[in-house]
């Protein structure tokens, strides 16, 4: 079953403007990271947030986590063109291991 | 800053052949992570080792194998190539387990 649920699937906003990107997860996690991807590139790693973090900032980036209602947000402020790319958050489950698992990402895109 | 390295980048394979993919983690990364991303996919776990041993274990076809050697860097070895494993395939770093992962910038594969 998929463990992180992006929405929206796409989002498309005029430069300037700010963007909101949730994600819901069904299982206990240790840390929540989110990732860019530019089309058919790397994933890029944006910013961890911690089980028992509330509210994380990174440069233009927020990020949010409610672990009661088990979702984050990323908002990212004064969007760029060059932020246009598609955004995945994954989740690190709590025990010894540590993979990630991916929702299917959102798609942003930003006007110029 | 020393990112983690792939090689080779791309490569292309007939059905039924075989394929070794090299990962080389960041200096002092002793934890290696390996996903496969197939077309407008989310990025699917595939396995992970830290220190030279499997940590764990995700949706790894039999036909596929991995080790980390004695330098930390890992490879995959996939036989047996179907047309369904064409995809990209990443590898990941980490300083330790549970921590952020780094991910390198991937394998395309494409099997004919």
């Amino acid at each position: 079953s998929q463990q992180g649920e992006e929405d929206p699937q796409a989002l498309s906003i005029q430069e300037g403007e700010n963007a909101t990107m949730n994600c819901s997860y069904k299982t206990s996690i240790n840390n929540l990271q989110w990732y860019r991807q530019n089309s058919g590139r790397g994933l890029v790693h944006l910013i961890l947030i911690r089980s028992n973090e509330r509210e994380k900032h990174s440069g233009r980036l927020r990020v949010t986590l409610d672990t009661s209602k088990k979702s984050s947000s990323l908002l990212i402020t004064a969007s760029r063109a060059a932020d246009t790319a598609s955004y995945f958050c994954a989740t690190g489950p709590t025990g010894a291991n540590s993979k990630l698992t991916f929702g299917k990402g959102i798609t942003l895109s930003v006007r110029p | 800053a020393a990112g983690v390295i792939q090689s080779p980048r791309h490569l292309i394979k007939e059905k039924r052949e075989t394929a070794t993919l090299k990962c080389y983690p960041i200096p002092r990364h002793d934890t290696v992570y390996w996903y496969q991303q197939g077309p407008g996919q989310d990025p699917q776990f595939l396995i992970s080792f830290y220190e030279k041993m499997q940590s764990d274990k995700g949706s790894i076809p039999d036909r596929f194998s991995a080790q980390q050697f004695s330098d930390y860097h890992s490879e995959l070895n996939m036989s047996s190539l179907e047309l369904g494993d064409s995809a990209l395939y990443f590898c990941a770093s980490s300083l330790a387990l549970g921590d952020t992962q780094y991910f390198g910038p991937g394998t395309r594969l494409t099997v004919l």
